[in-house]
């Protein structure tokens, strides 16, 4: 079993539209992230939820946003897609602050 | 500033050498995490090796081991004995517990590892 899975793998969309992606975990986790890895293969946090707490990296547009309907799922929702947003985006999970991370297998964004 | 410095964009290493990546780091906080990743050509992040802190020892996994300079801040990965399967992304990643990027995980901009026949 995946412990980590996130859907779809591939998503290639026009700009202006909105879509979602998809991250759920099996392993029990507290914690859920959304990472974002530009073209250059830098990992940047963009979200982080935990008990119902969400922190948002800064830096990020309000046209992302996280949902969670439950402890094992966390799906990103973006709205008025750029060619900007091109990029994989990886969720992960962690039972603590102190633990490693367990990461999908990303999601490639194209935005055409 | 950026927390996690990995000065070598790109490294080369004979089959069944050993290689050292280097990582720096910078905190002030007390209590923090360092960790390696290893991200292949196939896109996946795969979780390497750990090191606390307040571990008094150097972490090791297998051919992976961490060299953990404290007073230094650094943190670099020793692979043994390289494997062609070894050539990859490597990403040294820091976690603060009580600092400001809030117990996430923050990474460097990555090693590339090439291993020649």
């Amino acid at each position: 079993d995946t412990a980590v899975s996130q859907t779809p793998k591939y998503l290639v969309t026009q700009m202006g539209n909105d879509k979602s992606i998809k991250c759920e975990q099996n392993l029990g986790h507290d914690t859920m992230y959304w990472y974002k890895q530009d073209s250059k293969k830098f990992l940047k946090i963009m979200f982080s939820y935990n008990n119902k707490e969400l922190i948002i990296n800064e830096t990020v547009p309000n046209r992302f946003s996280p949902k969670s309907p439950d402890k094992a799922h966390l799906n990103l929702h973006i709205n008025s897609l750029e060619l900007g947003d091109s990029a994989v985006y990886f969720c992960a999970s962690s039972s603590n602050t102190n633990e490693k991370l367990f990461f999908g297998s990303g999601t490639q964004l194209s935005v055409l | 500033a950026q927390k996690i410095t990995q000065t070598q964009p790109g490294m080369f290493v004979q089959e069944k050498e050993a290689v050292t990546l280097d990582c720096t780091y910078d905190t002030s906080d007390p209590s923090y995490g360092l960790f390696w990743y290893k991200q292949p050509s196939s896109g996946e992040m795969i979780f390497l090796i750990y090191q606390g802190s307040y571990d008094q020892q150097n972490a090791t996994e297998g051919r992976y081991s961490l060299n953990f300079q404290k007073a230094r801040k650094s943190a670099n990965l020793v692979i043994s004995a390289s494997q062609l399967g070894d050539s990859a992304m490597y990403f040294c990643a820091m976690r603060e517990l009580y600092g400001g990027s809030q117990g996430n995980l923050i990474f460097g901009k990555g090693t590339k590892l090439s291993v020649k026949p």
